[in-house]
C-alpha cells in the first residue's frame, strides 16, 4: 500500500469546463506519474514529476497541465475539457525510477 | 515511440486451468514488469525481473524475460476466481526512461 489518495473519485463535467484532479501521497516518494485508461490503449502516461516544482511531459500531455508545489501533492488540470478526455485517470507514484509503481484507484473523468 | 504487444487480448478459461500471456516488443527492455487491475481499483504489481533469461515465481505465478530482452511471459497455474482481471506488461529501459505498457489481457473465469 503506497498510501495514494485520488480525488473525486468520480467527476462528470461539460466541455470547455476547468477540470482539476488531485493526487496525494503519504510517503515521501520523490516521483509521481499520472496517467490515463482506455480501452485497447492500457495505460498511457501524461505527466510525471521528479519533485517538487520538476515535471515533464509524457506521450499524452496535450491538452493536460501539472503541478507539484508540495512533495506529497501532485495536481493534473485539464483546462478546456474535450469529449475525448473522457477516461479514468490513475495517480502513481515511485521511490526510484526503477519502474516499480504504487497506484491509486482512479478517477473516473466524463466529459459531456 | 516504443510500443508492447501483449496477446492475447483477452481469455475466457474454466477455473483450475493455467493461463499463458505474453508481451513483445520491438526494442530491448532493461526491466520486464507484470501488474494486475482488479475492476474499480488501480494496477498492482505482481512481479519485476531485470535480468535476460530470469525466471521468477511469485505463488502459482511465473514470470520470464526473454533472452533476446524484447519479450516476456506471464503464467498463472491452476486459475481460482480471484486471478480475474486485466494483467498488464511494462518495460523499462532504464532510469532516465519512462514506463511502457502494454494493452492488456483481459482474464475471466468461469467457475
Amino acid at each position: 500500500d503506497a498510501g495514494i489518495t485520488q480525488s473525486p473519485r468520480h467527476k462528470v463535467t461539460e466541455t470547455g469546463t476547468p477540470v482539476t484532479l488531485r493526487c496525494h501521497q503519504t510517503e515521501n516518494h520523490r516521483y509521481m506519474y499520472w496517467y490515463r485508461q482506455d480501452p485497447g490503449h492500457g495505460l498511457r502516461l501524461i505527466h510525471y514529476s521528479y519533485g517538487v516544482k520538476d515535471t515533464d511531459k509524457g506521450e499524452v500531455s496535450d491538452g493536460y497541465s501539472v503541478s507539484r508545489s508540495k512533495t506529497e501533492d501532485f495536481l493534473l488540470t485539464l483546462e478546456s475539457a474535450t469529449s475525448s478526455q473522457t477516461s479514468v485517470y490513475f495517480c502513481a507514484n515511485s521511490g526510484d525510477r526503477d519502474g516499480k509503481l504504487f497506484f491509486g484507484s482512479g478517477t473516473q473523468l466524463s466529459v459531456l | 515511440g516504443q510500443q508492447l504487444n501483449q496477446s492475447p487480448q483477452s481469455m475466457f478459461i474454466q477455473e483450475g486451468e493455467d493461463v499463458s500471456m505474453n508481451c513483445t516488443s520491438s526494442s530491448i527492455f532493461n526491466t520486464w514488469l507484470w501488474y494486475k487491475q482488479e475492476p474499480g481499483e488501480g494496477p498492482v504489481l505482481l512481479i519485476a525481473l531485470y535480468k535476460a533469461g530470469e525466471l521468477t515465481s511469485n505463488g502459482r505465478l511465473t514470470a520470464q524475460f526473454g533472452i533476446t530482452r524484447k519479450d516476456s511471459f506471464l503464467n498463472i497455474s491452476a486459475s481460482i476466481p480471484s486471478d480475474v482481471g486485466i494483467y498488464f506488461c511494462a518495460g523499462h529501459s532504464g532510469p532516465a526512461q519512462k514506463l511502457v505498457f502494454g494493452q492488456g489481457t483481459r482474464l475471466t473465469i468461469n467457475p
